[in-house]
């Protein structure tokens, strides 16, 4: 069975970091470019960041640049979001989504909440 | 703030067509990248349900339809059910500033 499934959500405070993974199964993990999309009730869906199969290519949304860093780990068919210097504006629903091509993703994750609250 | 507008609701009865519009602009839809379009069901994560424009996935029924045309696009649902009571967001690619995946505000759809 395919599934996604992210881990590592949580209470942070303002200024604080946390490291978001996205375990895959049941396909070629390395075979696709992966993304994350986050979720928030006042702003809808938001692309925050992409990851090439070979992880040697990555793009972020302007509002994540320079403080998130989006990696993967094929050996373990795992992707990663590191973010640093967290907003309150980071609060949402994180997926990690399998794009099939030109940001059409297929399989998502179940999502894991990140919050930010002192 | 999102780049592709949709209405923010549309109703229909059952067995009826309905449409969602998703205007976007000439640095997005109009410069010809593909629009694809999600439905997510409360409190589950979205589905993929029309890729680059007109496709659908395995197992999407063909009572789901895309459409584009000009710097618009429109996803049309015929023979309305109750279980296509969700939200629907379009997406595409913009190429404004640094370049980015993008979103519509998203539509709920209800089955009266």
């Amino acid at each position: 069975e395919v599934q996604l499934l992210e881990s590592g959500g949580g209470l942070v405070q303002p200024g604080g970091s946390l490291r978001l993974s996205c375990a895959a199964s049941g396909f070629t993990f390395s075979s696709y470019v992966m993304s994350w999309v986050r979720q928030t009730p006042g702003m809808g869906l938001e692309w925050v960041s992409e990851i090439s199969g070979s992880g040697d290519s990555t793009k972020y949304a302007d509002s994540v640049r320079g403080r998130f860093t989006i990696s993967r780990d094929n050996s373990k068919s795992t992707l990663y979001l590191q973010m640093n210097s967290l907003r309150a504006e980071d609060t949402a629903v994180y997926y990690c989504a399998e794009d099939i091509g030109s940001g059409s993703y297929y399989r998502w994750g179940q999502g894991t909440l990140v919050t930010i609250s002192s | 703030q999102s780049v592709l507008t949709q209405p923010p609701s549309v109703s229909g009865a059952p067995g009826q067509r309905v449409t969602i519009s998703c205007t976007g602009s000439s640095s997005n839809i109009g410069s010809s990248y593909d629009v694809n379009w999600y439905q997510q069901l409360p409190g589950t994560a979205p589905k993929l349900l029309i890729y680059a424009n007109t496709n659908r996935p395995s197992g999407v029924p063909d009572r789901f339809s895309g459409s584009k045309s000009g710097t618009s696009a429109s996803l049309a649902i015929a023979g309305l059910q109750a279980e296509d009571e969700a939200d629907y967001y379009c997406q595409s690619y913009d190429n404004s500033l640094s370049g980015s995946y993008v979103f519509g505000t998203g539509t709920k759809v209800t089955v009266l």
